[in-house]
């Protein structure tokens, strides 16, 4: 398998603040990476993906930036607002198959 | 976005019993599909590949013996619990990736299965 599940480190900002969730990732080989943020008892939600030909993807109010040095990924939320409260889990996928999850990170904004 | 709809939501089960958790795909067809688990406060652990019409591909560590996986259709895959035990007690999650190199996978809204 790919990355381990650990207990999920924790994030709390205040509302109005930005945001910024880190993910390393294991495979050299991916190419393919998703965010994700999931709820408490719902399956995963598709926030934004970035390819490894690129360095930076921005969405709204969402931006991804990609490091293949060092394997490592970053979320950028902009303005953060309460209903961002939820787990963010990054994914890699590699020839297109199987998404292999990150550790995830638990953010709480604070109103 | 596709549409992944997993049943049931929510299953407690006795020791020794077996549960069946439906994944569809309800607006697309989909070749392949995967199975996960997660634990409370955890990362969703791929369990297995489901894959429309043969064997399904599992991960290091998954029992196939007892997480059973069959993928009939092009929009329906099950994954059998069987002989459940209390520590088989998670949150199963499916996804269902669109066809092409770079496609996101869509993901059920989860089952929580409670064994007791």
């Amino acid at each position: 398998g790919e990355s381990v599940g650990l207990h999920l480190p924790t994030l709390s900002v205040q509302e109005g603040d930005n945001s910024i969730i880190n993910c390393a990732y294991s495979n050299s080989a991916s190419d393919y990476f998703i965010w994700y943020k999931q709820e408490s008892g719902k399956g995963p939600q598709f926030i934004i993906d970035i390819r490894s030909n690129m360095d930076k993807r921005q969405g709204q109010r969402v931006t991804v930036l990609l490091n293949k040095t060092v394997k490592h990924l970053s979320l950028q939320i902009a303005a953060t607002q309460p209903g961002d409260s939820a787990v963010y889990f990054c994914a890699e996928n590699m020839s297109g198959n199987q998404f292999y999850f990150g550790t995830g990170t638990s953010l709480t904004v604070i109103p | 976005g596709a549409v992944v709809s997993q049943h049931p939501s929510w299953v407690i089960c006795k020791s020794g019993t077996s549960v069946k958790i439906e994944c569809r795909s309800l607006d697309f067809q989909a070749t392949t599909m995967f199975w996960y688990r997660q634990f409370p406060k955890q990362s969703l652990m791929l369990m297995a590949t489901s894959n429309e019409g043969s064997k399904a591909t599992y991960e290091q560590g998954v029992e196939k013996d007892k997480f059973l996986i069959n993928h009939a259709s092009l929009t329906l895959s099950t994954l059998t619990v069987t002989s459940a035990h209390p520590e088989d007690s998670s949150f199963y999650i499916c996804s269902a990736k669109l066809r092409g190199r770079f496609a996101e996978a869509f993901f059920g809204q989860g089952t929580r299965l409670t064994v007791v």
